[in-house]
């Protein structure tokens, strides 16, 4: 399957612990993406990548929040000091020309008990 | 005013029904409609996009953008129960601005 995966699939945590949630795109593909999705909610952008460089942020990701994507490969998203609030699905896509191709990956569902 | 509008529905029709899907938005700018399929407890799906105004068909599904009403639609002629699912429209002002801004998202059920 040569789609977006993300890892881990589920992350159950106690409040004020950190989490690390991993992104592999589309092999080809430059453009990286991180969204936020909360139930009953669309997607909310969060940062985006091209190759290793983050070229922009969200208001939505707090100091507590920081993404990485080291040789412009796979990325990480690292909650510090989760709250309860932080429950939601991560989603990671990318896409190789336009932002009209983004693909996603499964997401990754976070519980902040 | 939120930059995309969705109505979340839900929305349920028999099988074979024609489904109509819309989003209004309030962004001139905008000029890349997307609609994107999510089934339950998963990441969403592509399903068509389009540039500028206009229409765009595939298969059973037809996308259609009217730039100066600002009202994007998604039709799904012969839905089948396999249809069921939360539909997202989602848009982009292109140029050096990648992110896309989602509506809610509306949840259908097509009934055997």
């Amino acid at each position: 399957d040569t789609g977006v995966s993300q890892n881990p699939r589920h992350k159950i945590t106690k409040r004020g612990q950190n989490v690390t949630f991993r992104c592999d795109p589309i092999s080809e593909h430059n453009r990286l993406y991180w969204y936020r999705q909360t139930l009953g909610q669309g997607p909310e952008f969060l940062t985006y990548f091209q190759n290793e460089a983050q070229l922009e942020k969200s208001r939505l990701l707090s100091d507590r929040f920081s993404a990485e994507r080291p040789k412009g490969s796979f990325s990480t998203l690292e909650i510090q000091r989760t709250e309860q609030g932080d429950s939601a699905m991560y989603l990671c896509a990318s896409s190789e020309a336009g932002p009209e191709t983004q693909y996603f990956g499964p997401g990754t569902r976070l519980l902040v008990l | 005013q939120k930059e995309v509008e969705q109505d979340p529905g839900p929305l349920s029709v028999p099988e074979g029904a024609i489904v109509s899907l819309n989003c209004t938005y309030s962004n001139s700018a905008f000029q890349y409609f997307m609609w994107y399929r999510q089934y339950s407890r998963k990441g969403p799906e592509l399903l068509m996009y389009t540039y500028s105004s206009g229409n765009k068909e595939d298969g059973r599904f037809t996308a259609q953008v009217d730039k100066s009403s600002k009202y994007i639609s998604l039709f799904i002629r012969d839905s089948q129960p396999s249809d069921s699912a939360t539909y997202l429209c989602a848009i982009n002002s292109g140029g050096s601005n990648y992110k896309l801004t989602f509506g809610k998202g509306t949840l259908l059920t097509v009934n055997p």
